[in-house]
């Protein structure tokens, strides 16, 4: 059962251009929507996070779009850069207890083209 | 200064052996985690510990067992391997339930 759906698998961006991955979920219990960032033989990395209360976050060239109503949320990459080729996860969480667990999507494979 | 760190990097070995996969970090943080990727880059949990103590384990074959000897170390023990469980191995740490910080990862090939 894949509780967050993501999509696309797999994106190739010129430079400059605007990268968009979108994930969805079922599970209204879900309160926390981290965005994780993985370059080859690394481990991911927190990219940027929201929290349902807010409709969007940004962090530098990067921001979270939020539908609540939709269940649905994304991740918009502004001037993609070919340092920015990497595989992205969006997840999420339900509340926030020790035993809280953060489910992942499938990951998305960017491709930044010079 | 690494703050999540795995030893070893590269696990090759044969059907039916047992091996163990470690992990250490610095940052002072008092949950762990074990988490396996696939080769489709899938990531899931297997494990977390809370100052010691087992608080997630997931559907995962009990030839896979975790071993937290302090706060700062959480092992991966894994007896009879098999050819399934060839992945990616991620340590990571969290204070609580803010961000968790992973490790670089250990490639398990199973002959």
């Amino acid at each position: 059962q894949q509780q967050v759906k993501q999509s696309p698998q797999s994106l190739i961006v010129q430079k400059g251009g605007i990268s968009i991955i979108n994930c969805a979920y079922e599970n209204t219990a879900f309160d926390y929507f981290p965005w994780y960032q993985q370059f080859p033989g690394k481990g991911p990395a927190l990219l940027i996070a929201i929290r349902p209360d807010v409709s969007e976050k940004k962090e530098g060239r990067f921001t979270i779009s939020f539908n609540k109503s939709a269940k649905q949320f994304s991740l918009h990459i502004m001037d993609s850069q070919p340092g920015d080729s990497a595989t992205y996860f969006c997840a999420a969480r339900a509340g926030y207890s020790s035993a809280s667990k953060i489910i992942f999507g499938s990951g998305t494979r960017l491709s930044i083209r010079p | 200064d690494t703050a999540v760190s795995q030893t070893p990097k590269y696990l090759v070995t044969q059907m039916g052996n047992d091996k163990s996969i470690k992990c250490e970090q610095n940052l002072g943080h008092d949950t762990m985690y074990w988490y396996k990727q696939d080769s489709k880059k899938f990531l899931k949990i297997m494990f977390s510990y809370n100052n010691k103590e087992l608080i997630i384990n997931e559907t995962v074959p009990n030839r896979f067992s975790p071993k937290s000897p302090d706060k700062a170390h959480l092992n991966l023990h894994i007896n009879s391997l098999e050819l399934g469980d060839s992945a990616v191995y991620f340590c990571a740490s969290s204070q609580a339930v803010h961000t968790q910080y992973f490790g670089p990862g250990t490639r398990l090939t199973v002959l």
